[in-house]
Order: C-alpha cells, then sequence, then structure tokens
C-alpha cells in the first residue's frame, strides 16, 4: 500500500457541478496536511492547509477524518479554470518532510 | 518580490555530463527541498535541507548531490551516476515552524 494514495482520475465533470475526491494516508500519526494545485507542465501551488476542523476557501473546501485516515477536497461550482491536477500532501511522521499522493487529474467541461 | 527562482527553465545535456541546476529563494525560509517529477508518479523527494551547512538524502538521493553553503540557495547537481536523469526537477523550501513547502518554477532536464 502506497503511503499517501489518490485516485488518479481522470474526473471528468461539468461546469457548475460540484466534485469531491479523497487522498488516504497510512499512518495515523501525520501531523500536517495540504492540497496542492498543479496546472499541466507547472509547479504545484498550495491551495489550502487542512486543519483538523475542516476549512474552507471560498468554493473549496477541505476536510480531515483521522479514524478513517483520508483528508478530501470539495469543489463547489466547478468553474473550467478549476481544470488542473490536485496533489494532496502529507507530513507521515513529524520532521519536515511532506509526501505527496500522485494527483487527481480533474477536467471541467463546459 | 519575494519567491523562488530555478534556472535553467530548459536544459539538455548529453549522456555521461554532470549538471547543476540552480534554485535560490528570498522567502528567508530555513528547509528548501528538491523533488523529481516523472508522468504518473507524483513527486519524488531526491536532497532537503533544514539548515546551512547540512542535508539528508531523501527517497531517491543515488546519483544527486547538493550543497547549502547560503541559506537562500540549495542547487542541485546531477551526475552522470543517475540512470535515467530526464525529468521535470522541483525546488521548494518552507519555514520550520510549518510544514508548508512552496515551489519554484522548476527545470525540465532532458538527456540527449
Amino acid at each position: 500500500r502506497k503511503e499517501v494514495e489518490q485516485d488518479p482520475g481522470p474526473f471528468n465533470v461539468p461546469e457548475g457541478a460540484t466534485v469531491a475526491f479523497n487522498c488516504t494516508y497510512s499512518n495515523s500519526a501525520s501531523q500536517s496536511f495540504f492540497w496542492y494545485r498543479q496546472d499541466c507542465r507547472k509547479e504545484p501551488k498550495l491551495l489550502m492547509s487542512v486543519y483538523s476542523s475542516g476549512n474552507e476557501d471560498g468554493r473549496f473546501t477541505a476536510q480531515l477524518n483521522r479514524a478513517s485516515q483520508y483528508i478530501s477536497l470539495l469543489i463547489r461550482d466547478s468553474k473550467l479554470s478549476d481544470s488542473a491536477t490536485y496533489l494532496c500532501a502529507v507530513n507521515l511522521g513529524g520532521n519536515e518532510k511532506l509526501t505527496f499522493g500522485t494527483g487527481t487529474r480533474l477536467t471541467i467541461i463546459p | 518580490d519575494g519567491g523562488i527562482t530555478q534556472s535553467p527553465k530548459y536544459l539538455f545535456r548529453k549522456e555521461g555530463q554532470n549538471v547543476t541546476l540552480s534554485c535560490e529563494q528570498n522567502l528567508n525560509h530555513d528547509a528548501m527541498y528538491w523533488y523529481r517529477q516523472d508522468p504518473g508518479q507524483g513527486l519524488r523527494l531526491i536532497y532537503y535541507s533544514q539548515i546551512v551547512n547540512d542535508f539528508q538524502k531523501g527517497d531517491i538521493a543515488e546519483g544527486y548531490s547538493v550543497s547549502r553553503e547560503k541559506k537562500e540557495s540549495f542547487p542541485l547537481t546531477v551526475t552522470s551516476a543517475q540512470k535515467n536523469p530526464t525529468a521535470f526537477y522541483l525546488c521548494a523550501s518552507g519555514t520550520s515552524s510549518t510544514d508548508t513547502q512552496y515551489f519554484g518554477p522548476g527545470t525540465r532536464l532532458t538527456v540527449l
């Protein structure tokens, strides 16, 4: 089992729809969680940190489920510009290293 | 402007040659990281450094070397010992108080 795992997709979603995807992690002691967005042939950009209480930034909501060891990202009212690959990142062991998932590819269809 | 810069953006090298990728940051971050990204494989950690003059191997350090002589700079050398060096190389930096990492624009290395 991979330490950090994501469904690679692709998710093809009509514009305006709500889409959600998850990221599972292997270590129950994991400390920090993040979602990054990566456009084609570009660097990953931090989308949001994931807090224990969950957090929301506009149309984006991130949640942490420690019992089942996954984080989720929900995108409401999806826009064409949301098309990208979404990477999750987890600090699995209390040092400053992050382990990244392989990413979920999202395409928003007009 | 504050940020992380990497140069060059594209790099071509012949087999058997060493090449050094530059990474500079002016964010006053303590920690710096090098990742490699191949299609379908996500980001894999090559080396990281949490303070000046100290660095640790990541998951795929073989065939690579780094130095951290200044807080702002963390160059990566891809040596001829690296069997499959063609990839997208990403540098990141972060503070010691959080795990958040910020990425530079990357360097695409192609071995001819």
